[in-house]
């Protein structure tokens, strides 16, 4: 059975740094992307990036760019999202979760999500 | 603003059929598949539709997908209460960036 199982909930102050964590099972972790979504309060999806764990490869949505780091650990089948200096604007809940998808054919789908994990930046 | 635009709302009786419409452009649904999401109040979502029109194992077949050219539709027939919830579309454009709708919230009247 495929898993993803995030860490919990965070509490923060502007500035702060901060690695959520995405733990996977189940399946061959190199051989598919895991993909960041975020969901900020009441609003809709946004993707923020995803990373091959296979051979790190990571893209990131312009939208994002620069203001968070994704990256995984073969090792222990983890993916992380980190921020070294939070914003309260990054107040939301994140999503992982695994791609399915042949590459170059448009074909990619979000087939398994982790829970969530919210982030809470206030001063 | 979301680069793919869904409706903000639907309603519908329980047993009718809705449909949830996703517009897009030639670089993203035009160019590329489309699935679908439902996210149930505080769960994380999940995949109802992927490929335009295949449903994961699990799904019933009351949820259907179709595209055509630039835009996308979300079919649901034979309504239950327990559909209540946000629908988003989501493809990739061509810089090889993954988009979502604003998503739509489905009220079963």
């Amino acid at each position: 059975e495929v898993q993803l199982v995030q860490s919990g909930a965070e509490v923060k102050k502007p500035g702060e740094s901060l690695r959520v964590s995405c733990k996977t099972s189940g399946y061959t972790f190199i051989n598919y992307w895991v993909a960041w979504v975020r969901q900020m309060p009441g609003r809709g999806l946004e993707w923020m990036g995803n990373v091959y764990p296979g051979d790190s490869d990571t893209r990131y949505s312009p939208s994002f760019r620069g203001q968070g780091t994704i990256s995984a650990d073969k090792s222990i089948t983890t993916a992380y999202l980190q921020w070294n200096s939070l914003k309260a604007s990054d107040t939301g809940i994140y999503y992982c979760a695994r791609l399915r998808g042949s590459y170059g054919s448009g074909s990619y789908f979000f087939e398994f999500w982790g829970q969530g994990t919210l982030v809470t930046v206030s001063s | 603003q979301s680069v793919l635009t869904q409706p903000p709302s639907v309603s519908a009786a329980p047993g009718q059929r809705v449909t949830i419409s996703c517009s897009g452009s030639s670089s993203n649904i035009g160019s590329n598949y489309v699935s679908w999401y439902q996210q149930l109040p505080r769960t994380a979502p999940k995949v109802l539709i992927y490929e335009n029109n295949k449903r994961p194992s699990g799904i019933p077949g009351r949820f259907s997908g179709s595209k055509s050219g630039t835009s996308a539709t979300l079919a649901i027939t034979g309504l239950q209460t327990g559909d209540e919830a946000d629908y988003y579309c989501a493809t990739w454009d061509s810089s090889l960036t993954a988009v979502f709708g604003g998503g739509t919230r489905l009220t079963v009247l």
